[in-house]
């Protein structure tokens, strides 16, 4: 167990749907990722907050977006669901945003659009 | 062309086996130098990092890092069943704004066979 949870485990839903993962990192972590996998992209990069504040942004679509909130935990919202957005998404949690490298990994949200 | 190349297998090897899992990177600004593992369908688990050119030991896991080739290495000296899973390498850099983000490799498939 890594320490980060994320809610919900599973969730399937329709195209032109929203959804928001939300994911607490692990105590005293400050820095908060959100990656997604899909089978033909790997793990790509979304974003990241530190301490409530965007730090770095990946290949994130419009349609998506985060936060973090006082209390550190964070939601990614998806909105106008397509087919191909379809993957598991994961957050991840650091100390800070000088120790990027021990990066700790939740169990992931698996999002099926139908 | 990726900046993190990583070929995706399957490896299959017998139990005892030692395993060599590589990945190549094109960017020499990568100076954080990671191996995740991943079971399927769970959150990447690091196993390993390692910072700059050099090699780390930990039980029956090695990482060797060339920055001069920009080639990285896992190795696992006697594999078991219970090791087969994706292993993702991943490396990041620090940017003037203290950023980080890791970038993954697609991940090798390891099946060791009892």
């Amino acid at each position: 167990d890594s320490g980060v949870t994320q809610t919900p485990k599973h969730l399937i839903t329709a195209t032109g749907q929203r959804v928001t993962l939300r994911c607490s990192p692990r105590s005293g972590d400050l820095s908060v990722y959100w990656y997604q996998q899909s089978l033909d992209q790997g793990l790509q990069f979304l974003i990241q907050y530190y301490n409530g504040e965007e730090r770095a942004k990946g290949n994130i679509l419009e349609r998506f977006s985060a936060q973090q909130f006082p209390d550190l935990h964070s939601e990614l919202n998806l909105s106008s669901l397509e087919l191909g957005d379809s993957a598991l998404y994961f957050c991840a949690s650091s100390v800070a945003a000088g120790d990027g490298n021990t990066i700790y990994f939740g169990e992931g949200s698996w999002l099926t659009v139908v | 062309q990726k900046e993190v190349e990583q070929d995706p297998g399957p490896l299959s090897v017998p139990e005892g086996a030692i395993v060599s899992l590589n990945c190549t990177y094109s960017n020499s600004a990568f100076q954080y130098f990671m191996w995740y593992r991943q079971y399927s369908r769970k959150g990447p688990e690091l196993l390993m990092y390692t910072y700059s050119s050099g090699n780390k030991e930990d039980g029956r896991f090695t990482a060797q890092v060339d920055k001069s080739s920009k080639y990285i290495s896992l190795f696992i000296r006697d594999s078991q069943p219970s090791d087969s899973a994706t292993y993702l390498c991943a490396m990041s850099r620090t940017s003037d704004t203290g950023r980080r983000a890791l970038t993954f490799g697609s991940g090798t498939r390891l099946q060791v066979q009892p």
